[in-house]
C-alpha cells in the first residue's frame, strides 16, 4: 500500500501567516488522486482539495493544493482563526486507500 | 443536502461482532457513479479506510480488515450497514460512514465511538 507522510507534524503560526503543509508518498499517486481534509476535535473530516488543486465546493480560496507523483502541497495563504485543526492528506489513486497521520496547525 | 447518521452499539464485547448502520437522506445511496464507504479513527489517532460498497452491492475492503468484514447495502431503507467480526481492543474507534466519490470522501457522517471492552 502507498504509505503517505505528512509534515510537520505541528505548525505553529498566528493568524494572517501562510502555512504550507507537505504530504509525501512512498510511491507515485495515480493521477494526481489526492485529497485534503480538515478536521477540528470533535468532529469529522471536511474534504478541502481533491484531485491534487480541485477545491471542493464551498471552500475559501485562501486553501489551494498543488503537486504531483511523490509530493504534494497544501498551502493556506492567510490563517483565519477558523483554520487552526488537524490536517490529512489521502490518496486514492490505488487500492486501498491511504491517509497520512496528519498535521496539526495550531495557534503560536 | 447529504446527511449521512451512524447507528449502533456503542459498547461491544471483546470476541463479538461489530454491526453499524449508516442512513443516508438528502440523496440516494443508488445514485449511479457512488460508493459508500467506512472509515475509523481510534481515539487520538489517524484515519484509516475499512471499505466501501456500490448500490449493487460490489464491495472492495483493506486488506488488512478484509478476513473480518461484511458490507451490505439496502436501497429500499437508504442504508448501508458494517460487520467487523472477532474484535479486539484494537478496533477502538470512531467509525464514519461517508460517501465516496472517485476515491475521496465529499460528505461524511459525524462518527460514533464504538469501544471493544467486557
Amino acid at each position: 500500500e502507498i504509505v503517505l507522510t505528512q509534515s510537520p507534524d505541528t505548525l505553529s503560526l498566528s493568524p494572517g501567516e501562510r502555512a504550507t503543509l507537505s504530504c509525501r508518498a512512498s510511491q507515485s499517486v495515480s493521477s494526481s488522486y489526492l485529497a485534503w481534509y480538515q478536521q477540528n476535535p470533535g468532529q469529522a473530516p471536511r474534504l478541502l482539495i481533491y484531485g491534487s488543486s480541485s477545491r471542493a465546493t464551498g471552500i475559501p480560496d485562501r486553501f489551494s493544493g498543488s503537486g504531483s507523483g511523490t509530493d504534494f502541497t497544501l498551502t493556506i495563504s492567510r490563517l483565519e482563526p477558523e483554520d487552526f485543526a488537524v490536517y490529512y492528506c489521502q490518496q486514492y489513486g490505488t487500492s486501498p486507500e491511504t491517509f497520512g497521520q496528519g498535521t496539526k496547525v495550531e495557534i503560536k | 443536502q447529504l446527511q449521512l447518521q451512524e447507528s449502533g452499539p456503542g459498547l461491544v464485547k471483546p470476541s463479538e461482532t461489530l454491526s453499524l448502520t449508516c442512513t443516508v437522506s438528502g440523496g440516494s445511496v443508488a445514485r449511479t457513479g457512488y460508493y459508500w464507504g467506512w472509515i475509523r479513527q481510534p481515539p487520538g489517532k489517524g484515519l484509516e479506510w475499512i471499505g466501501k460498497i456500490y448500490h449493487g452491492g460490489s464491495t472492495y475492503y483493506n486488506s488488512s480488515l478484509k478476513s473480518r468484514i461484511a458490507m451490505s447495502v439496502d436501497t429500499s431503507k437508504n442504508q448501508f450497514s458494517l460487520k467487523l467480526s472477532s474484535v479486539t481492543a484494537a478496533d477502538t474507534a470512531v467509525y464514519y460512514c461517508a460517501r465516496q466519490y472517485g476515491g475521496f470522501f465529499d460528505y461524511w457522517g459525524q462518527g460514533t465511538l464504538v469501544t471493544v471492552s467486557s
